[in-house]
């Protein structure tokens, strides 16, 4: 069974305090590890999708990492405007229609 | 802009009353769709895979008779909570595929039963 694990739960930062966010996985055949922004009362919105280990992506603040066994949102120099919940999803090879598992998230606040 | 709608963005309701959601795909045709559900501080859950001009598939135990799903054009996919009672009070959300394995989620519906 595909599993995603999420830490911290919560992080609260200053802005401009730099760190990071984990999502460590098992799946059986890793086909594509997603990341998604979702704000109070919202749909998740759809930030990277990384394939293979080694592989990195950025978006302005934001960049995502990927190894074997997990992924790291690296945040740098945040704002308010960045604070959320971050999903990170996995989807396996042999989901057939092509299903992501989600973890439970880590909603991050950043202080002014 | 976003690429999948949902309607109603929330909804209360009488226990054992029946409510539809609509999930719309904006800007291309989806042959699946997806239904999520989300419980405070929870992940999103799988309920079911909508697939046009046939039978969902449902996720492990999800009631099929419960959360009726129609998929009868390429844009839109509906949900209906059959007899929703308060253990159904959750947030519903949709998604369509992209082309690289992602998926693309609508805003949500905010279900409330009383």
């Amino acid at each position: 069974e595909d599993q995603v694990t999420q830490s911290p739960e919560a992080l609260r930062l200053q802005e401009g305090e730099s760190s990071s966010l984990n999502c460590s996985y098992t799946v059986s055949g890793l086909r594509g590890l997603f990341w998604y922004r979702q704000d109070p009362g919202k749909g998740p919105e759809f930030l990277f999708t990384l394939y293979s280990a080694g592989e990195e992506k950025e978006k302005e603040r934001l960049k995502a990492t990927l190894t074997k066994k997990e992924s790291f949102l690296h945040i740098t120099a945040p704002k308010p405007e960045d604070s959320a919940t971050y999903l990170c999803a996995v989807q396996a090879w042999d989901s057939g229609y092509s299903t992501l598992t989600f973890g439970k998230g880590t909603m991050l606040l950043v202080s002014p | 802009g976003a690429v999948v709608s949902q309607h109603p963005s929330w909804v209360i309701c009488k226990s054992g009353t029946s409510v539809k959601i609509e999930c719309r795909s904006l800007d291309f045709q989806a042959t699946t769709m997806f239904w999520y559900r989300q419980f405070p501080k929870q992940s999103l859950m799988l309920m079911a895979t909508s697939n046009e001009g046939s039978k969902a598939t449902y996720e492990q135990g999800v009631e099929k008779d419960k959360f009726l799903i129609n998929h009868a054009s390429l844009t839109l996919s509906t949900l209906t909570v059959t007899s929703a009672h308060p253990e159904d009070s959750s947030f519903y959300i949709c998604s369509r595929k992209g082309g690289l394995g992602e998926q693309f989620f609508g805003p949500g519906t905010r279900l409330t039963v009383l």
